[in-house]
């Protein structure tokens, strides 16, 4: 069965460093996420993507959060200047163009858990 | 009031036995509902999809909608060891493809053999 691949698993940045996390969607689906879950919280939307531009964005995801598909297979998250708060796992999620049934909903990926020091 | 509310448990239970998970919700435009099981330090993998009220089976599995109560439920049939993880409830103001989904806050489970 395909699947959103996330890449690294783990990242460790110290404060005021510039990560990017990447993802590879699923390679039929248009629509690409990016949700995050601090630990012992609640998974949480931060942006969607769809034909080259974010679509809706949280009010989590602020300057210093971007994103880019740089090529037709991957799909990052820039953060520029990490803080201690962005501490968090990472998933990136995609779901499939609108079909004639309702089962297209969101496939996530294991998550980038990314610690800033 | 919180938009989606879900008892965090933990939840332990003898393999075997019918277990029932919950969420309420206050949000009216939620249409779409979906449930996640998440292994730990693993994403959120889906397990039911549903749209607007109604019931909806799947193997052991159940999904349960009353829009009008803004009360959704997931029943486990003949528990099973390997269904020991964190169910998260989901759900979306509109569906297709676009999806903002808000989620609970997850109900851990364990079954004990």
């Amino acid at each position: 069965e395909p699947e959103v691949t996330q890449t690294p698993s783990h990242q460790v940045t110290q404060m005021g460093q510039e990560v990017i996390l990447r993802c590879v969607p699923i390679s039929n689906h248009l629509y690409f996420y990016w949700y995050r879950q601090i630990l012992g919280q609640k998974v949480e939307f931060l942006v969607s993507f769809y034909n080259n531009e974010i679509s809706e964005k949280s009010e989590i995801f602020d300057d210093q959060f971007s994103v880019e598909r740089p090529d037709g297979s991957n799909f990052t998250l820039k953060i520029r200047s990490t803080k201690l708060e962005d501490s968090a796992m990472y998933f990136c999620a995609s779901s499939a163009p609108r079909a004639s049934s309702y089962n297209s909903p969101l496939h996530f990926g294991n998550g980038t858990r990314l610690t800033v020091t | 009031q919180k938009e989606v509310e879900q008892d965090p448990g933990p939840l332990s239970v003898p393999e075997g036995a019918i277990v029932s998970l919950n969420c309420t919700y206050s949000n009216s435009a939620f249409q779409y509902f979906m449930w996640y099981r998440q292994y730990s330090r693993k994403g959120p993998e889906l397990l039911m999809y549903t749209y607007s009220s109604g019931n909806k089976e799947d193997g052991r599995f159940t999904a349960q909608v009353d829009k009008s109560s803004k009360y959704i439920s997931l029943f486990i049939r003949d528990s099973q060891p390997s269904d020991s993880a964190t169910y998260l409830c989901a759900m979306s103001a509109r569906g297709g493809s676009n999806y903002k989904l808000t989620f609970g806050k997850g109900t851990l489970l364990t079954v004990n053999p």
